[in-house]
Order: structure tokens, then sequence, then C-alpha cells
């Protein structure tokens, strides 16, 4: 069975902090990859996503993903985070019609 | 508009009861899904319909089972409620299956089961 690992659970940072959430998923052939955002009490919101071309993508909101074929990864990034990037975000891998998605990280940012 | 709506938002339910979740999507899309969320946020797709079909359902207890009217609508229905089934349920909607489409997300159903 495909995997999709977030190692970080829970994240605590201070505002114009650097973030980066790791992601890394187990399947080795053609994948789809998505971050997804859930604000508390919201539904899940799409961030980025990467099908093809250019591995480096740009999302909402000053996200962006890297996606590192080598090393299965989709990490995502942000140069300076705000207090309104608390929220859950989701890693997700979808190959052919499976869906997977990780088990999400917690992120907190302290004014 | 609301894209992916859900009723209802929240439900409160005993132990053996069984209950129904609803789903619409107004977005003219082929494929929806369900999917569990559970205390600990993690997400796990239980169904999804393509046009009225049944295209994937995982390991999900037959005492689950969705229905899908029409292309707009797939409802959920539970029998015989556990307490283990308490969990945040939410619905997706996707233009076609596969890949290539993200999924757009209702506002959840959050089910607890006393």
């Amino acid at each position: 069975a495909q995997s999709v690992s977030q190692h970080n659970h829970h994240v605590i940072l201070s505002e114009a902090a650097s973030l980066e959430l790791g992601c890394n998923y187990s399947y080795g052939g053609t994948v789809n990859l998505f971050w997804y955002v859930q604000y508390p009490g919201q539904h899940l919101q799409l961030l980025l996503k990467y099908f093809s071309g250019d591995p480096l993508v740009k999302g909402i909101k000053g996200f962006e993903a890297e996606f590192i074929k080598s090393k299965f990864s989709f990490n995502l990034r942000k140069p300076s985070v705000q207090w309104s990037d608390t929220a859950e975000y989701f890693c997700a891998v979808i190959t052919g019609n499976q869906f997977y998605f990780g088990t999400g990280t917690s992120l907190t940012v302290i004014p | 508009d609301t894209a992916v709506s859900q009723t209802p938002k929240y439900l409160v339910t005993q132990m053996g009861n069984d209950k129904s979740i609803k789903c619409e999507q107004n977005l003219g899309h082929d494929t929806m899904y369900w999917y569990k969320q559970d205390s600990k946020k993690f997400l796990k797709i239980m169904f999804s319909y393509n046009n009225k079909e049944l295209i994937i359902n995982e390991t999900v207890p037959n005492r689950f089972s969705p229905k899908s009217p029409d292309k707009a609508h797939l409802n959920l229905h539970i029998n015989s409620l556990e307490l283990g089934d308490s969990a945040v349920y939410f619905c997706a909607s996707s233009q076609t299956s596969g890949g290539y489409n993200e999924q757009f997300f209702g506002p959840g159903t959050r089910l607890t089961v006393l």
C-alpha cells in the first residue's frame, strides 16, 4: 500500500519565521501531488498542486512547494509566516484513482 | 454560492441509530467523494463515485452505504452507528476521476455518537 508521511506533526513558529513542512510518499510511479490547508473550523482548501513540468510550484498566499523525485518528497515552504497561517496542512498524493492524504501538520503561528 | 454543501453540519446521535448525511455540489463535476477525518485529523477516503457509479470502496464497514441519486448528489447513510464512527465526514468533488483534478471539499459534518 502507498503511504504519505508528514513527519512534522505540530509546528510552532513566530510571525515572520520561515516555514518548511515535509511530505514524503512511497509510490515509485507517476504521481500528482497536492497541498491542502484546513483553517480552524473550515474545510480543506487547495494551496498548490504539481502534475508535471517545473518542480517548483507556487501556490496561493505565498506558499510554494518543491517536487524532488529522487527523494520522493514534496515539501511545502513559505519564507515568512503570518498569524493567519495557523492551520492544519495536508499533503496528498494521487496515483490513478487512488488518493492518499498525509496525517497532517498542525501549524501554530505566534504573533 | 456554495460549491460543495453538506447537511447537517453537526449530528449527535445514540449508538445503534441510523443516520444520513447529504452532500450536493453545484460545480457540474462528475466525481464525488466521502472522507472520514478522525480525532487526530487523519483523513481517509471512504468512497468515490463517478457519474453515479462507485469507483472506490476502501475498507469501510458495510454499515456505511453511499447513495448517488444523480451526479450532483452523494449521500452517506450509516446504519447501526457505533462510538467509533464519531468523526468529521467531508464530502468532496472533482471534475472527473483521476489525479489531474483538484478536489473541492465541503464544510464537513461533525458526527458524535453517544
